[in-house]
């Protein structure tokens, strides 16, 4: 099993409220990433980090914000929540090796968030 | 166009049946490639990476090409278990030319019947 974890695992919050997704992970990877995906749709990066004080977008335009002041922490904040923003939210990390270039990806099992 | 595409599925096989799963990507510089699954509901886990020669696990067989930027999952003697989505991913640059990413097929999914 890996050892990277998202908490909470559901939640349900009213409009304009600020909330912060949790993912940390202990098996030392640099890499980082934040995902959003609709029921039975596909995955979407929305924000990515090489390491401690490394964040950048993804592809995928988001309101959220990330911070990596550690590098087994990387939570994500929504500043005011919206319907919108009711999505999964998966977390994953991986081990940056540029000499092992088939570096799997770890998932967390994702935070269901609902906005109402 | 995107970076990785999958056959849009569904497919709905019997048991036992022989199931292939294609995927092309368009960045001719990705360098590493892999066949995730994802249960309804769950987190995507990984099923196997594939090799410039091909490799297989059991029942999978997975291909690559890259001349043809194409790569393939075949099943065999399918069962109930591996009904899911299955994922293709192209680990390749950031628009940004820093760094890699992993990006994902957007899934085919599998229903194997009883």
């Amino acid at each position: 099993e890996a050892d990277i974890y998202q908490t909470p695992r559901y939640l349900v919050i009213g409009t304009g409220k600020k909330i912060t997704l949790e993912c940390s992970q202990t098996m030392g990877h640099d890499k980082m990433y934040w995902y959003q995906q609709d029921p039975g749709m596909e995955l979407h990066l929305i924000h990515y980090s090489y390491g401690v004080n490394s964040t950048e977008k993804g592809d995928l335009s988001s309101e959220s914000t990330v911070s990596r002041i550690r590098t087994e922490h990387f939570p994500l904040t929504l500043e005011s929540a919206r319907p919108s923003h009711t999505s999964q939210y998966l977390c994953a990390s991986s081990d940056f090796r540029s000499d092992l270039m088939n570096t799997e990806a770890f998932f967390g099992q994702g935070t269901r968030l609902t906005v109402v | 166009r995107k970076e990785v595409e999958q056959d849009p599925g569904p497919f709905n096989v019997p048991e036992g049946a022989t199931v292939a799963f294609n995927c092309t990507y368009s960045n001719s510089a990705s360098q590493s490639f892999f066949w995730y699954r994802q249960d309804c509901r769950k987190e995507p886990k990984l099923l196997m990476s594939v090799y410039s020669s091909g490799n297989e696990d059991g029942r999978f067989t997975a291909q690559l090409n890259r001349a043809s930027q194409y790569i393939s999952l075949l099943i065999r003697d399918s069962k109930l278990s591996d009904s899911a989505t299955y994922l293709c991913v192209v680990n390749s640059e950031f628009s940004s030319g820093s760094a890699r990413q992993l990006t994902f097929g957007s899934g085919t999914q599998l229903t194997v019947l009883p």
